[in-house]
C-alpha cells in the first residue's frame, strides 16, 4: 500500500518564477495539509484541501494557492517565488484527522 | 496562540540508554497530539498519537505520554540504538475546530554505538 506520494523530490527555480508541487495522497485518504519546513525548523501550515475545497489556511501570503482533484489528489501553486520559499515542502494526508496524518517526502525547493 | 516547545534541542547518548525526550504546549486546550520522527532531509514519519482523552500511547520501545493540565507530553525511548538516530517532532492539533499542527522544532538525537 503506497503512502503519501510527493513529486518532484528536488526542485530548483530562480527568484520570481512560479512552481507546482504534485502530492498523491495514502490510499483511502481524502484530505490534504500542506507544510513548509524551513531548515532547522519545525513544519509550519499552509492549508488543507477536503472535498476540493480549501478548509482552513495557515498564515502564507496569496502567492500560495492550491487545488485538490476528484481522486483526492492535490497541488501546491507558489508563484513569485522569493528566496525565502526556499524550504522543504510536505504533504500530509488523513482520512479522518482523529488518527492523525500520513506524510510525504517531501519536496525540496531551493530558489536562487 | 499556541505554542510548542521541545527540550533539549540536541541529546547525545550511548547506545542502550533509556532516553526521554520533553514536548510543552501552552494552551491545554488540545484535540491530539502526534510525535514523529525525521531522518535528515526526509519526510515525517508518524511514531506516536495521543488523543486528548488519554494519558499515553506504546509502540515497541516507544512510550508516549500526555498530561494535558500540565501542557506537556513525553516521548520514552527504551533501549537505544543507532537507528534511533534522528529529530524527533512533536505536534500539537487544538480543538475539533481546526486542523492544523503546530509543531515545535525537535529534538535532535544521536546514539552512538
Amino acid at each position: 500500500d503506497a503512502g503519501v506520494t510527493q513529486s518532484p523530490t528536488h526542485l530548483i527555480k530562480t527568484r520570481g518564477q512560479q512552481v507546482t508541487l504534485r502530492c498523491s495522497p495514502k490510499s483511502g485518504h481524502d484530505t490534504v495539509s500542506w507544510y513548509q519546513q524551513a531548515l532547522g525548523q519545525g513544519p509550519q501550515f499552509i492549508f488543507q484541501y477536503y472535498e476540493e475545497e480549501e478548509r482552513q489556511r495557515g498564515n502564507f501570503p496569496d502567492r500560495f494557492s492550491g487545488h485538490q482533484f476528484p481522486n483526492y489528489s492535490s497541488e501546491l501553486n507558489v508563484n513569485a517565488l522569493l528566496l525565502g520559499d526556499s524550504a522543504l515542502y510536505l504533504c500530509a494526508s488523513t482520512m479522518d484527522s482523529v488518527y492523525g496524518y500520513t506524510f510525504g517526502s517531501g519536496t525540496r525547493l531551493t530558489v536562487v | 496562540k499556541q505554542e510548542v516547545t521541545q527540550i533539549p534541542a540536541a541529546l547525545s547518548v550511548p547506545e542502550g540508554e533509556n532516553l526521554v525526550l520533553n514536548c510543552s504546549f501552552t494552551d491545554s486546550a488540545i484535540y491530539n497530539l502526534q510525535w514523529f520522527r525525521q531522518d535528515p532531509g526526509k519526510g515525517l514519519t508518524s511514531l506516536l498519537l495521543i488523543q486528548s482523552s488519554q494519558r499515553e500511547q506504546t509502540s515497541g520501545r516507544l512510550n508516549a505520554s500526555l498530561d494535558k493540565s500540565s501542557g506537556r507530553s513525553t516521548l520514552y525511548i527504551a533501549a537505544s540504538q543507532p537507528g534511533d538516530s534522528a529529530t524527533y517532532l512533536c505536534a500539537v492539533r487544538q480543538g475539533s475546530g481546526t486542523y492544523k499542527y503546530i509543531f515545535g522544532t525537535g529534538t535532535r538525537l544521536k546514539v552512538l554505538a
